[in-house]
Formats: structure tokens, sequence, C-alpha cells
């Protein structure tokens, strides 16, 4: 089983619709992270969070908002989907005092028509 | 601030022939270097990190890079390229383990028979 689960892996939505991509973990990490790849861009980085308690916007923040309901879980939401929030996300994972080497999930394909 | 600059978007190169991906990296601290791979439809893997030990990162396929501070270099290499390693490559840095890491636009390594 894969140790960052992301659902859905796929997901077809209309503009406007909320969304909810879910990630949980069973690595153990304190630390939790949501990028978003496009062709061409890279990675980019939504939001991220070191606990619980903490949670800190990145580089392209706009449009989204987060929740980590527990240490293993860190859920990204879509309040109001647009077409180009089309994209792949990515979950991923670290450990404190660590080098920031990141654990990634499968990621979530989301099209927004 | 941060930065990685990954130089061609696309590298082609005949099977059995040099494999080197280009990545410079802009940091105000000694950083943190990765290398990750990602093959198509699947999430990212972790290829070789550079974390102030030795310059020269041995990684997982036959790749390594080379840590060199007066270039601002970190760039990817293997002797003998093999069709499987057709994939998109990404370099990202981090200024420390508490910074999330800021990733380059990726290079796509195609493979020729």
């Amino acid at each position: 089983d894969a140790d960052v689960t992301q659902t859905p892996r796929n997901r077809i939505t209309k503009t406007g619709k909320r969304i909810m991509l879910e990630c949980s973990q069973t690595k153990g990490h304190d630390r939790m992270y949501w990028y978003r790849q496009d062709p061409g861009l890279g990675l980019r980085l939504i939001y991220y969070s070191f606990d619980v308690k903490d949670i800190n916007k990145g580089e392209i923040s706009d449009g989204y908002s987060v929740s980590r309901q527990a240490q293993a879980k860190f859920s990204l939401s879509l309040e109001s989907a647009i077409p180009n929030q089309t994209a792949l996300y990515f979950c991923a994972t670290s450990v404190t005092g660590g080098t920031g080497e990141l654990f990634f999930g499968e990621g979530s394909r989301l099209t927004v028509l | 601030a941060q930065s990685v600059t990954q130089l061609g978007s696309h590298v082609s190169v005949s099977e059995g022939a040099l494999v080197l991906l280009r990545c410079n990296y802009s940091s105000s601290v000694p950083p943190y270097l990765f290398w990750y791979v990602q093959y198509p439809n699947q999430g990212l893997q972790l290829l070789l990190k550079y974390t102030s030990a030795a310059t020269l990162v041995k990684g997982i396929n036959g790749f390594e890079a080379e840590f060199k501070k007066s270039e601002t270099s970190f760039h990817l290499t293997k002797p003998s390229a093999h069709m499987s390693d057709a994939a998109e490559y990404f370099c990202a840095v981090s200024a420390s383990g508490n910074t999330p890491l800021v990733f380059g636009k990726g290079t796509r390594l195609s493979v020729i028979a």
C-alpha cells in the first residue's frame, strides 16, 4: 500500500463547483504539502503544514484552502473551481528536522470544464 | 529567496549515450539539493540528494550529480542512457530543512533507440 494516498486520483468537474482533494499518510511525518504541476511550469507550492495547528500559504494559494484534520490527513479545497485550476495535484510529506526531502503521493488529476 | 533553473525543457539522447541534465540554483545559504524523476502517469520519486556531505552524489538507476558551489550547479549525469530512463526530471532546492522545496520547471528526457 502507498505511504501517501491521494483521493480521488482523477476528477472531472464543472466551473463553479466545490472540490476537495484528500491526502492521508502512514509515514508518521508531521509535515505535509500540496503542490500543483502544470506542463512547462514544474511543481508549485500551494499550501503547507508543519504540524496539525500550522497552516502556511505557498506561492499560489489564491483560490485554494486547506484543512489539516489530523497528523495523517491534509485536504485541499477549491471553493469555486475555474478552468485554469485544471492540473495535476500532488500531496507530499517530509520529516521534521530532516533535509526537506519530500515523499509524494501518486497525484490527483483535476479537470475543470 | 531560493530558485532553480533547469536548462532545456526537452533533452533527447540516443540509447547508450551520455545523459546530462543541467540544474543551476540560487540560495543565500548552503542548500540541500535534490533530483526527482517522474515516469509517465506516476508520481515523483527521489533519484538522489545533496546534503553537504560528499559533493559527488550517487543515486538510483546509475545516475549521479556533482555539487559545484563555485558554479551554483547540480547537474545530473548518467554514462549510458537506457530506454527506461525516458521520463521527466526535476531539480529542487531547499535553503534549509525548514523551508519547502522549490522546484525547477523540469526537463523531459527522450531516449532514441
